[in-house]
């Protein structure tokens, strides 16, 4: 089955920073990539997604990208805000017909110091 | 809209007993899928259900199982709990398919499950 690996585990950035979390896939056949991002005590929500047949995406301070070759996606955050703060995941899901069968990561701790 | 919605918020049980969660999905939505979360293993896909038919199931026991109704509403259920079962349960529920893509999922807020 597919294996996603996320690192790095834990991110500690100074308010302004960028950050960047990177993730690898194992099954070629996955073609949605999904970013969560999970506050404390929060339910997780959607930041940004991206799908196989494009390579970059951006949303103001946030853009994610990908490499199919390679089999492997991140996510850039730039002028990192304290409230930037959380547990992000990164996700890898196949399926055809709007089906969806993601497997995560294991999640990385950003911390934005002030 | 109102957003997702999961009951009961948080739930004790012991071994060997079975547990029934509830999950109701935005308006609209017809597809809702359930998630396990635990410190040790993270986030993991239990199953998806769409127009009350079971479309896809991660990699979990038959313990687990679950059901949707003709409104939507999603039910799942973990007989013969274990201590390991303990967890935060998570329902997601996403719209319609369009074009035959994997649309933005929504989460409810969880139940917390602990088995003693």
């Amino acid at each position: 089955g597919e294996n996603v690996e996320q690192h790095p585990s834990t991110l500690s950035v100074q308010e302004g920073d960028s950050a960047v979390i990177k993730c690898t896939y194992s099954d070629s056949a996955s073609n949605y990539f999904p970013w969560y991002k999970q506050e404390l005590g929060k339910r997780p929500q959607l930041i940004i997604d991206i799908r196989s047949n494009v390579g970059e995406k951006k949303d103001q301070r946030i853009a994610v990208t990908l490499n199919k070759t390679a089999k492997h996606f991140s996510l850039h955050i730039t002028e990192t805000q304290p409230e930037d703060s959380a547990v992000y995941f990164c996700a890898a899901s196949k399926g055809a017909g709007g089906s969806y069968i993601p497997t995560f990561g294991r999640g990385t701790s950003l911390i934005v110091h002030p | 809209k109102a957003g997702v919605t999961q009951t009961p918020r948080y739930l004790i049980k012991t071994r060997g007993q079975q547990v029934t969660l509830s999950c109701s999905p935005i308006s609209g939505h017809r597809s809702v899928s359930w998630y396990q979360q635990t410190p040790g293993q993270g986030l993991q896909f239990l199953f998806e259900y769409f127009s009350e038919t079971q479309r896809n199931k991660g990699n979990f026991p038959g313990r687990f199982s679950g059901r949707q109704f003709s409104n939507s509403r999603s039910e799942m259920n973990v007989s013969t709990l274990e201590l390991g079962d303990s967890a935060l349960y998570l329902c997601a529920s996403s719209l319609p398919e369009v074009r035959g893509l994997q649309e933005t999922q929504y989460f409810g807020p969880g139940t917390r499950l602990l088995v003693l």
